[in-house]
């Protein structure tokens, strides 16, 4: 599974926009790119899952260059209930490889 | 709908203790995972399950953790002569099939050994 890298933390100010890149230098053809969000206390919600160029839902955008060694998870006028740990996740996920969840990125937003 | 439940939330006890430790899938999800999270640290993948099936045991810390599960249901995690080092919260999930990109999360317990 690919080695991602991603900000310890990030702080915020309602109403911005909230960009969170991870790095994959080692991600292979067939990796997908997945992102969590954990709130305190609870489990880990999956937010969106790309694998090339650009992916939206209703919650976040997912970025993602031609090269694929790096995404960018953009959140969109975030609010105070958007505070949480974000996670990057690579990988194909069958049966033998499973999630890896690394140290993810804690995003504080403020009033 | 109902989502994934755990019991209990919440775990107090001694060192050399026996626990178990409780998950209950969302209905019709084949796919069942096990992961323990230290405080402040990202989650730790343990087991899976297949169906009934785990057929990979080499993520538990020790032969002191074991896991079951009954058919497509209830699993339980037991961890026998709790340690210290046990103590974090014990997190399950499942989806539809093996492999699924999303996993959906119960609340976990909070495993704390005295």
């Amino acid at each position: 599974l690919a080695k991602t890298t991603q900000p310890i933390s990030m702080d915020s100010y309602e109403g911005q926009e909230v960009n969170i890149t991870c790095s994959h230098n080692n991600i292979a053809t067939n990796d997908y790119i997945t992102w969590y969000q954990q709130f305190p206390s609870q489990g880990p919600r999956f937010i969106i899952q790309g694998y090339k160029t650009k992916v939206t839902n209703e919650v976040a955008s997912l970025f993602i260059p031609a090269d694929r060694k790096s995404s960018t998870l953009s959140l969109p006028r975030v609010s105070l209930s958007d505070t949480a740990v974000y996670y990057c996740l690579v990988g194909l996920y069958n049966a033998g490889n499973m999630l890896t969840f690394g140290g993810g990125t804690r995003l504080m937003v403020k009033p | 709908g109902a989502g994934v439940s755990q019991s209990p939330s919440n775990k107090v006890t001694e060192k050399g203790k026996d626990v178990e430790l409780r998950c209950d899938p969302i209905s019709g999800h084949t796919a069942l995972y096990w992961y323990r999270q230290r405080l402040g640290q990202g989650l730790e993948f343990l087991i899976y399950f297949q169906g009934n099936s785990a057929p990979d045991k080499s993520g538990l810390p020790s032969d002191r953790f074991s896991a079951e599960r009954t058919g497509e249901s209830v699993s339980t995690l037991t961890i026998q002569r709790t340690q210290q080092e046990d103590s974090a919260v014990y997190l399950c999930a499942s989806s539809p099939f093996l492999g699924a990109y999303e996993q959906y999360f119960g609340p976990g317990t909070r495993l704390t050994v005295t």
